[in-house]
């Protein structure tokens, strides 16, 4: 049974780093074509896609937001993280993880088949 | 980017076919596979997977829903519409790094 489930600190400062964590269970990262990867949802608003981390550490970042984005894993324990830097307001909403299928050549995403239940992440002075 | 495009909403009857739509600014199909998947979500809850690659249905959904299209064109079709299919369907593509369509949210006539 594949499970994960995202935690964070709920409410930060604009400016300040946003660090998460994704705990999961029932599946191996070191698999090949798996990953996981986090995509976040503005309140009442779509969803974005940030990055994901695959097997072999192979990492892909959404373009838009490279630069403030490091993704990274502790596969040992079932870990996979995520920092925001130099977050505002716009990074406010709910940021899930998710189990996702990868291309077996270069580690891009697919698909996301499995879900956390999301954390909520509210940047505000 | 690659931009997908949905109408924002679409109201049905129970029991009756529900057809949403996705276009893609550009081509999600490579060597005969379609990069496009579909979600399912309810208010509160996660996205839920429905279908893979264009036309594959995820395990445990039922077979009232199908998925169809090629290149920049695709299909969700739920068949008929239960009233626990109330919820908001987003399509995704993978041909390029993942983006979302903004959501169609399905309501009831």
């Amino acid at each position: 049974q594949v499970t994960l489930k995202e935690s964070g600190p709920g409410i930060l400062q604009p400016s300040q780093t946003l660090s998460l964590t994704c705990s999961f269970s029932g599946f191996l990262l070191s698999a090949s074509s798996v990953g996981v990867g986090w995509i976040r949802q503005p309140s009442g608003k779509g969803l974005e896609w940030l990055a994901t981390i695959g097997w072999e550490d192979v990492k892909h970042y959404n373009p838009s937001l490279k630069s403030r984005l490091t993704v990274s894993k502790d596969t040992s324990n079932n870990q996979v993280f995520l920092k925001i830097t130099s977050v505002d307001t716009a990074d406010t909403g709910t940021y899930y993880c998710a189990h996702s299928r990868a291309d077996y050549y270069d580690g891009s995403p697919d698909w996301f088949d499995y879900w956390g239940q999301g954390v909520m992440v509210t940047v505000s002075s | 980017d690659i931009v997908l495009t949905q109408s924002p909403a679409l109201a049905v009857s129970l029991e009756q076919r529900a057809t949403i739509s996705c276009k893609t600014s550009q081509n999600v199909d490579n060597y005969g596979i379609s990069y496009m998947h579909w979600y399912q979500q309810k208010p509160g809850q996660q996205p839920k997977l429905l279908i893979y690659e264009g036309s594959n249905l995820a395990s445990g959904i039922p077979a009232r829903f199908s998925g169809s299209g090629s290149g920049t064109d695709f299909t969700l079709t739920i068949d008929p519409v239960e009233a626990d299919d109330i919820a908001t369907y987003y399509c995704q593509q993978s041909k390029d790094y993942p983006t979302f369509g903004a959501g169609t949210k399905l309501e009831l006539k």
